[in-house]
């Protein structure tokens, strides 16, 4: 199931950028999930959304850190002003319907690095 | 809330040893419980799944798990190895009709030796 999408693969962005991440959920899905696994610790859950709604954000940061998911086109997360701590592999997972993760599937992660 | 708990951080097995992999969850009420695989360099996939009923079960490529209630365990066993097993493997927990978003363990790197 390649059909999730995530880019790019690795990103490398200086301290204070911005960093943009993609994904591209499977076809006829419209649930998107976004996971963090720092180093050495497990996946941790971050922000799941619908077409142009955020259903549940209760894992993101409270600052710096966005999603969003519009009617077309993929699911962005966005990191303003990046630090070394957001230095992580971030997955995302699509499913076709809420409600119903192991129906999920997941893309590659995109690995970001902060320098 | 929820958490997970993987003990073996690494594995090493050589090819046809036994495999198991612990997981143990807090959760006071009804959980369902899941197993993915990560390979080199590839997305996560679902391996094997619990929601009820027989709490021995059987995932894809010779993996099975089994639940006990009692001990909030749902440990990943294989009986024998291959070296395309290498991969990282997660336990994760979601509370049956409560938070349905799955809270994951931290991991179990397993590498086997041919």
């Amino acid at each position: 199931n390649a059909g999730v999408m995530q880019n790019p693969r690795h990103l490398v962005r200086r301290r204070g950028q911005e960093a943009r991440l993609r994904c591209s959920p499977m076809k006829g899905h419209s649930h998107v999930y976004w996971y963090r696994q720092l180093p050495e610790e497990g996946l941790k859950f971050m922000v799941y959304l619908q077409k142009e709604n955020i259903i549940d954000e209760s894992g993101m940061p409270k600052e710096r850190f966005s999603a969003e998911f519009p009617k077309e086109g993929p699911s962005i997360l966005r990191i303003q002003q990046v630090v070394r701590g957001d230095s992580a592999a971030y997955f995302c997972a699509s499913s076709r319907q809420g409600r119903a993760f192991t129906e999920a599937f997941f893309g590659q992660g995109t690995r970001l690095t902060v320098v | 809330a929820q958490s997970v708990s993987q003990h073996n951080h690494h594995v090493i097995l050589s090819e046809a040893a036994s495999l198991e992999l612990g997981c143990n969850y807090s959760y006071g009420g009804t959980v369902n419980l899941f197993w993915y695989v990560q390979y080199p360099g590839q997305h996560l996939q679902l391996l094997l799944k619990y929601f009820s009923g027989d709490p021995l079960v059987k995932g894809i490529k010779g993996f099975e798990a089994e639940f006990i209630k009692s001990k909030f365990s749902f440990n990943l066993r294989k009986p024998s190895v291959q070296w395309s097993d290498t991969a990282e493997y997660f336990c994760a927990v979601n509370s049956a009709g409560g938070s349905y978003i799955p809270t994951f363990g931290r991991g179990t790197s397993l590498i086997v030796h041919p």
